[in-house]
C-alpha cells in the first residue's frame, strides 16, 4: 500500500489565484513529520514546509500553508496568490519514526505538476 | 561546504559499465540519504547512513548497487554493470542527526546507452 498518496499529476492555476494540492499518507505510528518539497524544472529539490504530527496548528510559511487533518490523514498544500515561478513539480513526503535505532527516511509521493498561467 | 554537492552533473555510459556517483553532504551533517528519480516519477529511497551505525540499505535494488560512506562525510554510490533500467536522476540528501532539516544535492543525472 501507498504511504504517501498525491492523486493530482497535474493542477492548473491562474497566476494570483489560490491553488491547493492534496496529499493523503497512511501511518500506524502516532508520531510523524510530513513535508512538503518544490522541484523546479532545474531539479533541485526546496524545502516548503513542515508538519508534525503533534503539532496543534496548521504550518504556515509566507504563501504557504498546510491544511493539516489529522483524522482524515490529509495534509494539503495551499499556496496563495500564484506566481508564475510556483511551476513546477510538488512532492508530499513523510517521516516515520526511527525502527530499530536506524531509519528516519522520507517516502515521498508521486508529486503534482503545477502550472501557473499567466 | 555551503550546501550538499553532488558530482557528476551529468554522467552517460554504456551499458555493462561501471559508475561511481559522489556526494559530499553539509559539514558536520551525521545522516546521509540517497534517492533515485526516475523520469516523471517520485523518489525512490535507496539508502541511508547515520553517524557510525550500520547503514541501512533496504531501498537499494539489486545486487548491483552498493554505497559507502567514508569518515562519516563523503558518500559513494556505485552501480556496477549498468543497465539501460538504471537511467535516472539520483539525488542525496544529508540531515543533521536523522529526521529534520533535510537538504538535497542538485543530482546527478545517469543515461545508460
Amino acid at each position: 500500500a501507498q504511504k504517501i498518496t498525491q492523486t493530482q499529476p497535474g493542477m492548473f492555476v491562474q497566476e494570483k489565484e489560490a491553488v491547493t494540492l492534496d496529499c493523503t499518507y497512511d501511518t500506524s505510528d502516532p508520531s510523524y513529520g510530513l513535508f512538503w518539497y518544490k522541484q523546479p524544472s532545474s531539479g533541485e529539490m526546496i524545502f516548503l514546509i513542515y508538519q508534525g504530527s503533534y503539532d496543534q496548528q496548521n504550518a504556515t510559511e509566507g504563501r504557504y500553508s498546510l491544511n493539516f487533518q489529522k483524522a482524515r490523514k490529509s495534509a494539503n498544500l495551499v499556496i496563495s496568490a500564484s506566481q508564475l515561478g510556483d511551476s513546477a513539480m510538488y512532492f508530499c513526503a513523510m517521516r516515520e519514526p526511527r525502527r530499530g535505532g536506524s531509519n528516519y527516511k522520507l517516502t515521498f509521493g508521486k508529486g503534482t505538476l503545477l502550472t501557473v498561467n499567466p | 561546504g555551503a550546501g550538499v554537492s553532488q558530482s557528476p552533473s551529468n554522467k552517460v555510459t554504456e551499458k555493462g559499465k561501471d559508475v561511481e556517483l559522489r556526494c559530499d553532504p553539509i559539514s558536520g551533517h551525521t545522516a546521509l540519504y540517497w534517492y533515485r528519480q526516475s523520469l516523471g516519477q517520485g523518489l525512490e529511497f535507496l539508502i541511508y547512513f547515520q553517524g557510525n551505525s550500520a547503514p541501512d540499505k533496504s531501498g537499494l535494488p539489486s545486487d548491483r548497487f552498493s554505497a559507502e560512506r567514508t569518515g562519516g562525510s563523503v558518500s559513494t554510490l556505485t552501480i556496477q554493470r549498468t543497465q539501460q533500467e538504471d537511467s535516472a536522476v539520483y539525488l542525496c540528501a544529508s540531515s543533521i542527526g536523522g529526521g529534520y532539516g533535510y537538504t538535497f544535492g542538485s543530482g546527478t543525472r545517469l543515461t545508460v546507452v
